[in-house]
């Protein structure tokens, strides 16, 4: 059974720092492109990076470069994205999610992220 | 604020149709293939549609996407009580080189 299982969410005041951790179960997971997507209370889905199958390529949006880093441990099959300069508006839930836009989509059930003093 | 336009709500009786409209431009629906994501309240979002047109295995067939230009669509037919939920389009944008996701539109089985 696939299992996506996220961790490491939590309070943090604004400019501090904080991992995240996607353990992954079920399935090769250093055979997919894998995502962290965040979703703020009550609005929409904001991707907010991705990382190649070997960790070779990382893609962020706009709003979080410099100042998030994805990475994974293949051997170990975990995602991780460290959060530092952390800001109000990085409170969200936080998902782990496989292959977003293929058939084998899979998406964890998220850790929630909040960034208040 | 999202390059990829949704109506914020729609909705329909049980057994009608409802079309969600996906508006973008040429650097992410124009260019590259589009994908349906559905988040039923209080649940991780899934794939409901990938590719413009292709569903999932396990997906039903009364949903069913396309796309034309720099629009995209998703229709819900024969509409169900259980298909109240956010709708979310979604693509590749080559100019932000990153993935982006609609505004999102809920749909409301009245």
């Amino acid at each position: 059974e696939v299992q996506l299982v996220e961790s490491g969410g939590g309070l943090v005041q604004p400019g501090g720092s904080l991992r995240l951790s996607c353990a992954a179960s079920g399935f090769t997971f250093s055979s997919y492109w894998m995502n962290w997507v965040r979703q703020a209370p009550g609005k929409g889905l904001e991707w907010v990076a991705n990382i190649k199958e070997d960790g070779s390529k990382k893609y962020y949006v706009d709003s979080v470069k410099g100042r998030f880093t994805i990475s994974r441990d293949n051997a170990k099959n975990s995602l991780f994205l460290q959060m530092n300069s952390l800001r109000a508006e990085d409170t969200a839930v936080y998902y782990c999610a496989r292959a977003i836009t293929s058939t084998e989509s899979y998406w964890g059930q998220g850790t929630l992220v909040t960034v208040s003093s | 604020q999202s390059v990829l336009t949704q109506p914020p709500s729609a909705s329909g009786t049980p057994g009608q149709r409802v079309i969600i409209s996906c508006s973008g431009s040429s650097s992410n629906i124009g260019s590259n293939t589009v994908n349906w994501y559905q988040q039923l309240p209080g649940t991780a979002p899934r794939l409901l549609i990938y590719s413009n047109n292709q569903r999932p295995s396990g997906v039903p067939d009364r949903f069913s996407g396309s796309k034309s230009g720099t629009s995209a669509s998703l229709a819900i037919s024969g509409l169900q009580s259980e298909d109240e939920a956010d709708y979310y389009c979604a693509a590749w944008d080559d100019s932000l080189n990153a993935f982006v996701f609609g505004t999102g539109s809920k749909v409301t089985v009245l």
